[in-house]
């Protein structure tokens, strides 16, 4: 099956600094990727996704890039706030429509100190 | 517009007992996933529904087991509970590819 991993486990940024979040994949048939964030305590939320046919998709401060030949994906925070500070998941996942299983990475605890 | 909503939010239980987790979807949504996330971890995705039928299933054994109603809510059960079935068991509904979560059911077994 799929397998996500996800790098660093662990980040802090200065206030306003950006912070990159990378992930690889092992099959080649995923062709959907969302990343979600997640408070303490909270459920986790889409913030941003991307389709195996485009390589980068950008929304305000976020962005992700994709690259199918080295199975790899990042996301990109830009002008980080307090409010970014979380944990954020990667997912990767193949098929068509809502017929998805997302595999997750293990997540990234993102510190952004003020 | 609610969102996908889950029942009860928190569950104590024993080892060897039988639990019953409950999920609204979004309007609209007809498709169920249930993922287990493991404290400091990654959702593990467990299986969903769609049609009340299951339609994939994830690496989990048959003491979990689940169910889709005629109005697309579903019920997710763990039979002869484990201490390792301790975790945040959270459901996301779909139409299409995005899935969008539930708060969560925290499940503590003693």
């Amino acid at each position: 099956g799929e397998n996500v991993e996800q790098h660093p486990s662990t980040l802090s940024v200065q206030e306003g600094d950006s912070a990159v979040i990378k992930c690889t994949y092992s099959d080649s048939a995923s062709n959907y990727f969302p990343w979600y964030k997640q408070e303490l305590g909270k459920r986790p939320q889409l913030i941003i996704d991307i389709r195996s046919n485009v390589g980068e998709k950008k929304d305000q401060r976020i962005a992700v890039t994709l690259n199918k030949t080295a199975k790899h994906f990042s996301l990109h925070i830009t002008e980080t706030q307090p409010e970014d500070s979380a944990v954020y998941f990667c997912a990767a996942s193949m098929g068509g429509g809502s017929a998805r299983q997302l595999t997750f990475g293990s997540g990234t605890q993102l510190t952004v100190l003020p | 517009d609610a969102g996908v909503t889950q029942s009860p939010t928190h569950l104590i239980k024993t080892r060897g007992q039988q639990v019953t987790l409950r999920c609204s979807p979004k309007s609209g949504h007809d498709t169920v996933s249930w993922y287990q996330q493991a404290l400091g971890q990654g959702p593990q995705f467990i299986f969903q529904y769609y049609e009340e039928e299951e339609r994939q299933r994830g690496n989990f054994p048959d003491r979990f087991s689940g169910h889709q109603f005629p109005n697309y809510s579903s019920e997710l059960n763990v039979n002869a509970l484990l201490l390792g079935d301790s975790a945040l068991y959270l459901c996301a509904s779909s139409l299409q590819e995005t899935q969008y979560f539930g708060p969560g059911t925290r499940l503590l077994v003693l």
